[in-house]
């Protein structure tokens, strides 16, 4: 079984609509992360957390929000998706060496 | 705020010959310099990286440069192969200081055979 799973693996959604992406690891990692990744700019950092109390932005946070129900879930949220927002969405983890980061499969976000 | 410049974008080798992609980076206090491989349809893996105590390590046949004075760091891979196809990021951050990743844009590597 695959160590950082994300679901949905696709989904195509519109305008204005709600959309959670979830996460999930059985690495045991405290800390986790969500990316984006869009063709010629490589992986932004959307926000992190480094346990299950802590919650913080990253490079692009606006119009994303996360929740981290647990040590082992942390989900992304677009409260009102817009098209700018259609790209590749990558979840890691990562151990308290703070160095090695584990990434998920991804999920392919299409905002129409 | 802190950023990595990686080049080429795209990079196309007949197979057997060597491969060169070279980042730089801006925050002087970056100490762990790691790069991924991501395969179509999957997410980032780590396949080498290197901290700034050494200037060079070498796995079977990729290896990574470092030069902490230039502020640059290479992936070389030797005797490519077709299954070396993929696009390749390198990274920059400090680590156990708080600091968290930071990518380059990306590198497609095509190896013909």
């Amino acid at each position: 079984d695959a160590d950082v799973t994300q679901t949905p693996r696709n989904r195509i959604t519109k305008t204005g609509k709600r959309i959670m992406l979830e996460c999930s690891q059985t690495k045991g990692h405290d800390r986790m992360y969500w990316y984006r990744q869009d063709p010629g700019l490589g992986l932004r950092l959307i926000y992190y957390s480094f346990d299950v109390k802590d919650i913080n932005k990253g490079e692009i946070s606006d119009g994303y929000s996360v929740s981290r129900q647990a040590q082992a879930k942390f989900s992304l949220s677009l409260e009102s998706a817009i098209p700018n927002q259609t790209a590749l969405y990558f979840c890691a983890t990562e151990g308290q060496s703070a160095d090695t980061q584990y990434f998920g499969p991804g999920t392919r976000l299409t905002v129409l | 705020g802190e950023n990595v410049e990686q080049h080429p974008s795209t990079l196309s080798v007949q197979e057997g010959d060597s491969a060169v992609i070279k980042c730089t980076y801006s925050d002087s206090a970056s100490n762990y310099f790691p790069w991924y491989k991501q395969e179509l349809g999957k997410g980032p893996q780590l396949i080498i990286d290197i901290r700034s105590n050494v200037g060079e390590k070498k796995d079977q046949r990729i290896a990574v440069t470092l030069n902490k004075t230039a502020k640059h760091f290479s992936l070389h891979i030797t005797e490519t192969q077709p299954e070396d196809s993929a696009v390749y990021f390198c990274a920059a951050s400090r680590v156990n200081q708080g600091g968290k990743l930071i990518f380059g844009q990306g590198t497609e590597l095509s190896v013909k055979p």
